[in-house]
């Protein structure tokens, strides 16, 4: 079964600073999505970004981008010029064939001002 | 569109209750689910459905039951609460046609199991 390691609980960083959150799989196929999901204390799941494995080029969205490392079977989030509005729980899923998607434990992450 | 929703937000139950949490979309998805998230644990599929009269188990089923007679709903049913059973619980749906797609979330029902 694949599973989704996310190693920091926790972690913080100044406001307009750049921060990296990491994020380790571990699965036997070789076609699958990574995806970066933020949870405000809203509660709605918003999808950050996304990563197709078979795509070298690793994906950006504004001031989020991504280090995806196939063969190390990692996929770390780097948030740029980091916003009040980014606090939130940020999770890691890998997508199974068929749309079923795996989570990480998540972490938390705190802007300071 | 509403995208997905889901009734109640917030449940309170006693042991051995039943109840169900109701969730609909209005994208005609075929793909819907259920998550469960607990604290420490991420989220974890509870059930999927690929379609209308089809339905499937996922990674912690016990306890929980669901049915798929129309595209748009998709609940999910407690037989007999139990306290482990308290959890946030998301719905979410996918577009058809590909087998790996983004899936939208529902706004959570936070339940509460004495």
């Amino acid at each position: 079964a694949q599973t989704v390691t996310q190693s920091q609980p926790e972690m913080s960083v100044q406001e307009a600073e750049t921060v990296t959150l990491s994020c380790t799989y571990d699965t036997s196929e070789n076609n699958y999505y990574l995806f970066w999901y933020k949870q405000p204390p809203s509660r709605q799941m918003i999808l950050v970004i996304r990563q197709e494995a078979y795509k070298q080029q690793n994906a950006t969205e504004n001031r989020f981008s991504v280090n995806f490392q196939k063969a190390a079977k990692s996929f770390s989030l780097k948030i740029s010029d980091s916003q009040l509005g980014d606090t939130a729980m940020y999770f890691c899923a890998f997508m199974e064939y068929g749309n079923k998607l795996v989570f990480g434990a998540g972490t938390i992450l705190r802007v300071k001002s | 569109n509403a995208g997905v929703t889901q009734t109640p937000k917030f449940q309170v139950l006693k042991t051995g209750q039943s109840m169900t949490l109701q969730c609909a979309q209005d994208m005609n998805h075929e793909y819907m689910s259920w998550y469960r998230q607990d604290p420490g644990m991420g989220l974890r599929l509870i059930h999927y459905s690929v379609g209308a009269g089809i339905t499937d188990q996922g990674e912690v089923p016990n306890g929980y039951n669901v049915s798929r007679s129309t595209t748009e709903d998709f609940p999910l049913r407690l037989l007999s609460a139990a306290p482990s059973q308290t959890s946030v619980y998301f719905c979410a749906s996918s577009p058809p046609g590909r087998d790996y797609n983004e899936q939208f979330f529902g706004p959570g029902t936070r339940l509460t199991v004495l």
